[in-house]
């Protein structure tokens, strides 16, 4: 079974500097998706960004971006020039496809770290 | 906008009375999930569906069933509902195809259990 560890309970950043929210997952899959989601106070589950295992290439939106390190199995997220609205509690979220080549699968998420950006 | 809805947003049972909470998507997904989050942890599955085809976890508690009666809706039923079931309750869909989809979740249901 896959696990996502995310070992930083809470974080906080003054508006407009960097912070970066560490994760690591646990699998024997080659081949896998992998998330970050944003739960604000009370409201809905939103996608921050993804990244699939076979790409290489760093996942980038706006002002988030990731550091993906196969070997290593760490899933950092990056939020640059962070805004009062980024505070959230940030879930990571790994997925192994249930059919190859889809997107069909189960979301196994980490604890969770709740991020409060400070004016 | 395409989205997904669940009602209610709040929900009150009493210990052992049964609650039916609902799901919705206009995205015409193929693939519903029901999660269980309780405070500040993370989201637990509960179980899922592709098109009509149930899957349940290992260790989702016979307590709780799920009906789908079509592409659209989903529920879930807590037969007899234990103050332990009190929760938020996440619905999502994803479309199961090809590519890198992710889920999009509704809104939640908050339950409260006296």
């Amino acid at each position: 079974a896959q696990t996502v560890t995310q070992s930083q309970p809470e974080m906080s950043v003054q508006e407009a500097e960097t912070v970066t929210l560490s994760c690591t997952y646990d699998t024997s899959e080659n081949n896998y998706y992998l998330f970050w989601y944003k739960q604000p106070p009370s409201r809905q589950m939103i996608l921050v960004i993804r990244q699939e295992a076979y790409k290489q290439q760093n996942a980038t939106e706006n002002r988030f971006s990731v550091n993906f390190q196969k070997a290593a199995k760490s899933f950092s997220l990056k939020i640059s020039d962070s805004q009062l609205g980024d505070t959230a509690m940030y879930f990571c979220a790994f997925m192994k496809p249930l059919a190859g080549g889809t997107s069909y699968g189960k979301l196994t998420f980490g604890q969770g770290t709740i991020l409060t950006v400070h004016p | 906008d395409a989205m997904v809805i669940q009602n209610p947003r709040y929900q009150v049972t009493q210990f052992g009375k049964p609650v039916t909470l609902s799901c919705s998507q206009t995205l015409n997904h193929n693939v519903m999930y029901w999660y269980q989050q309780k405070s500040s942890q993370a989201p637990k599955l509960l179980f899922h569906y592709y098109d009509k085809d149930f899957n349940n976890e290992a260790d989702t508690p016979d307590n709780f069933q799920s009906r789908r009666p079509n592409t659209s809706f989903c529920f879930l039923d807590i037969r007899s509902p234990g103050l332990g079931d009190a929760a938020m309750y996440l619905c999502a869909t994803s479309t199961g195809g090809t590519g890198n989809s992710p889920l999009h979740f509704g809104n939640g249901t908050r339950l409260t259990v006296t």
